[in-house]
């Protein structure tokens, strides 16, 4: 099984349907975080959190909403969704330890999202 | 290299040849540099990362190089082989700001058999 489960890994939808995106993971990291990533823009983080208390807006959080259900869960919501929000998503996981090394991130396979 | 544009810079290159892919970065402060590799329907996957007192790190078949005085990163494969076929992304890890990666653009490397 994949480090870190990302499910559905395709949806597609219409405008205005809540729509919502689940991620899993089995490598007992803190932290969790949600990009997307689109064509030419390369990866956006959407939101991140370090523990399940703590929930934080990336640079894009407009139109999503995220929830940390326990420390190996982390959702997406999209409430609304719309045709702008059609990108490829990724959870991914990162154990900082000591804070003295880099933030490696373990990224999932994906969910892409098509919204007519 | 990379590019601030909508266009994906691309690499293609021979079997056996070695490649190099360029990064520019931006953010004086960062203090660690990551290489990502991302083939086709899957998430990024790490290759190696450099700290920013480093000038170069190699691993198995990669070598990252690092120029602070044009901020500019570069990660050279060794023998490429059609297996390194792939996106590739550097991202950077913003001193006092752990969980902030800023990532490049990506960069299309294409290994002709």
């Amino acid at each position: 099984d994949a480090d870190v489960t990302q499910t559905p890994r395709n949806r597609i939808t219409k405008t205005g349907k809540r729509i919502m995106l689940e991620c899993s993971q089995t490598k007992g990291h803190d932290r969790m975080y949600w990009y997307r990533q689109d064509p030419g823009l390369g990866l956006r983080l959407i939101y991140y959190s370090f523990d399940v208390k703590d929930i934080n807006k990336g640079e894009i959080s407009d139109g999503y909403s995220v929830s940390r259900q326990a420390q190996a869960k982390f959702s997406l919501s999209l409430e609304s969704a719309i045709p702008n929000q059609t990108a490829l998503y990724f959870c991914a996981t990162s154990d900082l330890g000591s804070g003295t090394g880099a933030n490696v991130l373990t990224f999932g396979a994906g969910s892409r999202l098509t919204v007519l | 290299g990379e590019s601030v544009g909508l266009h994906l810079p691309t690499l293609s290159v021979q079997e056996g040849d070695n490649s190099i892919i360029n990064c520019a970065y931006s953010n004086s402060a960062s203090d660690y540099f990551i290489w990502y590799k991302q083939e086709s329907g899957k998430g990024p996957q790490f290759i190696i990362d450099i700290r920013s007192n480093m000038d170069k790190r190699q691993g198995q078949r990669v070598t990252v190089l690092l120029n602070k005085t044009v901020k500019h990163l570069s990660l050279q494969i060794a023998a490429t082989q059609p297996g390194d076929s792939a996106v590739y992304f550097c991202a950077e890890n913003i001193m006092g700001s752990n969980y902030k990666l800023t990532f490049g653009k990506g960069t299309l490397l294409t290994v002709n058999p």
